[in-house]
């Protein structure tokens, strides 16, 4: 099993529409969590970092993270076609220090 | 805030030769880089984790005399792949972290190498 699942995709979706990216893990040290935006060819992009549970908001993203469950999510309001990425979970802590644990990424596109 | 180069940001060489691949953090001191590697449609591997003036801690499995890093300043960290053959073609990503082990990472922009 591997210490952070994520559902690779694709994942369609119209212009407009509420995306939900999530990502389950093993590893209950983590500690810091993160979602970063790849577009092809380029190197990641943070959107966002959270510290333990809880919610975090920045314009239409938002990030959850429920410690308890093992469980984390990203919210896209309002998805434009300038959204389609891969977006990739990661998390920290847990013994492995600063070292970042990527999930395999969701490909998402928004459809005009 | 928080830019990361590389440079080149493609390279062709060819099977023998050897590589150098350059991650600046342009705006802040990186205490602490990453190197990655990412094969098509996969996610990141780190390959190691070097900090400015001492010697570069490597993943299980990476060869260390193969996948040479420096890391000789506060804004700059160099990978060199050591006689390069077809197999290590692949994306690599530097990323890099400012002070403490909280700090989050910020990445470059890639490189995409190609061994013929």
């Amino acid at each position: 099993q591997k210490e952070v699942e994520q559902d690779p995709g694709p994942l369609s979706v119209p212009e407009g529409a509420i995306v939900s990216l999530n990502c389950t893990y093993s590893n209950s040290a983590f500690q810091y969590f993160m979602w970063y935006r790849q577009y092809s060819r380029k190197g990641p992009e943070l959107l966002m970092y959270t510290y333990s549970s809880g919610n975090k908001e920045d314009g239409r993203f938002t990030a959850q993270v429920d410690k308890s469950s093992k469980y984390i999510s990203l919210f896209i309001r309002d998805s434009q076609p300038s959204d389609s990425a891969t977006y990739l979970c990661a998390m920290s802590g847990g013994g492995g220090g600063n070292k970042l644990t990527f999930g395999t990424g969701t490909q998402l596109k928004v459809e005009l | 805030g928080a830019v990361v180069s590389q440079h080149p940001s493609w390279v062709i060489c060819k099977s023998g030769t050897s590589v150098k691949i350059e991650c600046r953090s342009l705006d802040f001191q990186a205490t602490t880089m990453f190197w990655y590697r990412q094969f098509p449609k996969q996610s990141l591997m780190l390959m190691a984790t070097s900090n400015e003036g001492s010697k570069a801690t490597y993943e299980q499995g990476v060869e260390k005399d193969k996948f040479l890093i420096n890391h000789a300043s506060l804004t700059l960290s160099t990978l060199t792949v050591t006689s390069a053959h077809p197999e290590d073609s692949s994306f690599y990503i530097c990323s890099a972290q400012t002070g403490t082990s909280t700090d989050t990472q910020y990445f470059g922009p890639g490189t995409r190498l190609t061994v013929l």
